[in-house]
């Protein structure tokens, strides 16, 4: 049973251009909701965290929490190639924090 | 800072051996988690802790116990490594209690590799 689903990737999109990342969760009474960004070889570290729903932006980030449909999502604008990496998306219920598998963005100069 | 330290950053054990990962948090977290990261799968959790000696199942517990004696250490324990268990594994720790809106902070990471 799969309770964190995202998009399956990989995603390219060019330098410049807005990247679209999403994710579903199953169990509503989930809480709070974070994503992760993933160097390779690096561990996850925490780029947006979101608990209520609606838009919630940070520079060139922005998560979108729709609690109703299950659904969210994060916006990255004016993509860098620095942005390469994986998106985690994670799903806190109580004490238990899930995540997806990941979507692997690459933005090409 | 938040520091999570895991003990060794590459291991290699033998098939049948009991391996012991431990992991040390310095910033008075009450929750941590051990996940195993493989490609294709993700981070996949498979224990918790929300407080001394109280520990929960993650999603894939099977061949693998926990322990935690203080509020900073949370060990992962392999009772019998065996060569599927060959992973990375990731340490995180954050504040809070249930529903805490807290963000997880990693560690290093362990690649294990059973032989």
């Amino acid at each position: 049973q799969k309770e964190v689903e995202q998009n399956s990737g990989p995603l390219s999109v060019p330098e410049g251009a807005i990247a679209s990342l999403n994710c579903t969760y199953s169990d509503r009474v989930s809480q709070s909701f974070f994503w992760y960004r993933q160097y390779s070889g690096k561990s996850p570290e925490l780029i947006m965290s979101i608990y209520s729903n609606g838009d919630k932006e940070d520079g060139r980030f922005t998560a979108q929490l729709n609690k109703a449909s299950q659904y969210v999502s994060l916006l990255i604008r004016d993509s860098q190639p620095s942005d390469s990496a994986t998106y985690l998306c994670a799903v806190r219920s109580n004490y238990k924090l899930t995540f997806g598998k990941g979507t692997l963005l690459t933005v090409n100069p | 800072d938040v520091k999570v330290t895991q003990s060794s950053r590459y291991l290699v054990k033998r098939t049948g051996e009991k391996v012991f990962l431990e992991c040390v948090q310095d910033m008075d977290h009450e929750n941590m988690f051990w996940y195993r990261q493989d490609p294709g799968l993700g981070l996949r959790l498979i224990y918790f802790s929300y407080d001394v000696k109280m520990k929960e199942k993650g999603d894939i517990p099977e061949g693998y116990s926990v322990s935690r004696e203080k509020k900073e250490r949370f060990s992962l324990i392999l009772e019998s490594a065996s060569t599927n268990q060959t992973s990375m594994y990731l340490c995180a720790s954050s504040l809070g209690a249930a529903g805490g809106n807290t963000e997880a902070f990693f560690g290093q990471g362990t690649r294990l590799t059973v032989v």
